[in-house]
């Protein structure tokens, strides 16, 4: 199994201030055959379920603020919030899809300074 | 509009069952390949299980402490996902969202991750 590993577990940041999620693979997610990395960004409000920020690591999905940016290869990948504003606050998580069983990252939560 | 709507959740003893199921609306249901991602309240996620369109095979497939004991099946004319969980454990409580897969635009090819997702249905394994 691929172990998805996140740091850090918490953040506080201010608001307008930069945020930086990390996830580690326990081996790589690019796959040679398309040059594409099998790894997902979602993010999850209170009492919401998750929605799809980034996929193929750093495609933003539609609708997503460009604050937001996803960056990395192999195994070590990276979420950014430029400029963090209230409604950011949420847990944030990384996927795999390389390989069965699908794995997620244990989750990175981002709070307000 | 995609909209997932799950049901089935519910206080269940341990070595008990329980069916899940997702109402799925808004697109084609029989094209798509589906899954079920659970959270224990306040903790992370956790793949189950999925499957593809009868038309791509109809293969499922689940994570380790799930196999043996919970089976996905799909009712396309009925547009619904079920998860038959038997066996049921403690460490079985959680949240279970229904998801869609993500259809690739430009391949035309699913992909294995989850681009909608329902509000969830709770299920309690307790005594």
């Amino acid at each position: 199994d691929i172990v998805m590993t996140q740091s850090p577990d918490s953040l506080a940041v201010s608001l307008g201030e930069r945020a930086t999620i990390n996830c580690k693979s326990s081996q790589s997610v690019l796959y040679s055959s398309n040059n594409k990395n099998y790894l997902i960004w979602y993010q999850q409000k209170p009492g919401q379920p998750p929605k799809l920020l980034f996929y193929w690591a750093s495609i933003r999905e539609s609708g997503v603020p460009d604050r937001f940016s996803g960056s990395g290869s192999g195994t070590d990948f990276t979420l950014t919030i430029s400029s963090l504003q209230a409604e950011d606050v949420a847990v944030y998580y990384c996927q795999q899809f390389y390989s069965s069983p699908l794995t997620f990252g244990g989750g990175t939560k981002v709070e307000i300074k | 509009e995609v909209q997932l709507v799950e049901s089935g959740g519910g206080l269940v003893k341990p070595g008990g069952s329980l069916r899940l199921s997702c109402a799925a609306s808004g697109f084609s249901f029989s094209n798509a390949w589906m899954s079920w991602v659970r959270q224990v309240p306040g903790k992370g996620l956790e793949w189950v299980g999925r499957i593809k369109s009868k038309t791509d095979g109809g293969t499922t497939d689940y994570v380790a402490p799930v196999k043996g004991r919970f089976t996905l099946s799909r009712d396309d004319s009925k547009n619904t996902l079920y998860l038959q969980m038997n066996s049921l454990k403690t460490e079985d409580t959680a949240v279970y969202y229904c998801t869609t897969s993500r259809r690739d635009i430009l391949t035309g090819n699913y992909e294995w991750y989850f681009d909608y997702w329902g509000q969830g249905t709770l299920v309690t394994v307790s005594s």
